[in-house]
């Protein structure tokens, strides 16, 4: 059974461009979250999709944003990235419908380097 | 708005010692609490978590924590440290019965010591 797995591993941009990354959550999971882990932070919560939809949203500006597939797979978007984008970016799956396990399972996270 | 210090940025124990990872929480609500281990160049791995029930929690890989609504803590422990237990512990805090948004904090840095 396959985890959560994000793609790309690790990705370069320029301030001012676009990127996308992506995530697949676990098997039979139908809830995706998104995290931004900054140098010697913790994880901050960018925003939750559930059933296509944006759920719950953390305090970041409308240059991220998401989306979320029927398959349960889910996109972050960042616009005009800024320096301070610069991250690790870390995907959670859980399943929200039915008996809830409150367990998130992460991903191993896109370490993005923007310069 | 939950909030979770984590009291020492870096802690280092010898191998065979006692490791205490220092968590202190706050909530409006009764909160969800968590313990969450990253290792180099890994996402988040879930050692244990506390909803309701039992205040002492046990979880993976020897660890165990306890809940006490009069300190706001949720302290983890192990009695004997390993090798295998150098990493990066973060707790975390969610009172949300259903979106399950963590919050966490900054982490503890955790080296053993041969």
């Amino acid at each position: 059974d396959a985890g959560v797995t994000q793609s790309p591993t690790h990705l370069i941009k320029t301030r001012g461009q676009q990127v996308t990354l992506r995530c697949s959550p676990k098997s039979g999971h139908d809830t995706v979250s998104w995290y931004q882990q900054a140098l010697g932070q913790g994880p901050q919560f960018i925003f939750q999709y559930y059933e296509e939809e944006e759920r719950q949203r953390g305090n970041f500006p409308d240059r991220f944003s998401g989306h979320q597939f029927p398959n349960y797979s889910s996109e972050l978007n960042v616009n005009a990235l800024l320096l301070g984008d610069s991250a690790l970016y870390l995907c959670a799956s859980s399943f929200i419908t039915g008996i809830k396990t409150y367990e998130q399972y992460f991903g191993p996270g896109t370490r993005l380097t923007v310069t | 708005a939950q909030s979770v210090t984590q009291l020492g940025s870096h802690v280092s124990v010898s191998e065979g010692a006692l490791v205490l990872l220092r968590c202190n929480y706050s909530s409006s609500v009764p909160p969800y609490l968590f313990w969450y281990v990253q290792y180099p160049n890994q996402g988040l791995q879930l050692l244990l978590k506390y909803t309701t029930g039992a205040t002492l929690v046990k979880g993976i890989n020897g660890f165990e924590a306890e809940f006490k609504k009069s300190e706001t803590s949720f302290h983890l422990t192990k009695p004997s440290a390993h090798m295998s237990d150098a990493a990066e512990y973060f707790c975390a805090v969610s009172d949300d019965f259903g979106n399950e948004k963590l919050t966490f904090g900054t982490g503890t840095r955790l080296t053993i010591i041969p």
